[in-house]
């Protein structure tokens, strides 16, 4: 069974703050991403990675950036956090194929 | 623009009887359709796919139908049970295997006792 872990469940930060939302994949996919979910909006991909140090945009990048730096971690920071960036994020994860495996998530809030 | 479109927000149905969620894509590079489902606090489990060159494929009590023409697709879950309450996310890639994924809003089903 494929297995995505993001190192919190909940999370509560100030206006300002730097924050890292982390994820671990246990099954060597090469592609790796984040979403972040809100009411009404679906799921927006804000950075993709397909391989170690390799990086894309994907629709939302603005107020975020990624780190990759070993194949099974792909890490989201946010530079700067904003009250517009309370959401939940997922994270996956992908082989091949189409089929991306989703992490439980992460509740964030910017207070 | 939004290339994945799911118009109902929200629907509801009796236990046992049939569910359909709908979606429609604008992109006709799409040729890969796929249904997660996602309950709250959780992240979105794969449910069911499908390809561009199949109009229907069935898995159990789901069932997803593909008409290219209409640019249309839906998931029939048969019977519905209450444990199949959850939002429900279409979503489609596009040809040469590109890595990105593109959602829809999701549909919260509910299946009454």
């Amino acid at each position: 069974d494929v297995k995505v872990t993001q190192s919190s469940r909940y999370l509560v930060k100030r206006t300002g703050e730097k924050v890292f939302l982390e994820c671990v994949q246990d099954m060597d996919h090469e592609n790796m991403f984040w979403y972040r979910q809100d009411p009404g909006l679906g799921l927006r991909l804000i950075y993709f990675s397909y391989d170690v140090k390799m990086k894309e945009k994907g629709d939302i990048p603005e107020g975020y950036s990624v780190s990759r730096e070993k194949k099974e971690r792909f890490s989201l920071i946010l530079e700067s956090a904003s009250t517009n960036q309370t959401s939940m994020y997922l994270c996956a994860s992908r082989l091949a194929g189409y089929e991306q495996y989703f992490g439980p998530g992460t509740r964030l809030t910017v207070t | 623009d939004q290339q994945v479109k799911q118009n109902s927000p929200s629907l509801s149905v009796q236990e046992g009887r049939i569910s359909i969620l709908n979606c429609d894509y604008t992109n006709s590079m799409f040729d890969y359709f796929l249904w997660y489902k996602k309950y709250p606090a959780e992240g979105p489990t794969f449910l069911i796919s499908i390809s561009s060159i199949k109009d229907k494929n069935e898995d159990g009590r789901f069932t997803v139908f593909l008409n290219k023409s209409a640019k249309h697709l839906s998931l029939h879950i048969v019977p519905s049970q209450p444990g199949d309450s959850a939002v429900y996310f279409c979503a489609a890639s596009d040809k040469g295997g590109s890595e990105k994924l593109v959602f829809g809003k999701g549909t919260k089903l509910t299946v009454n006792p």
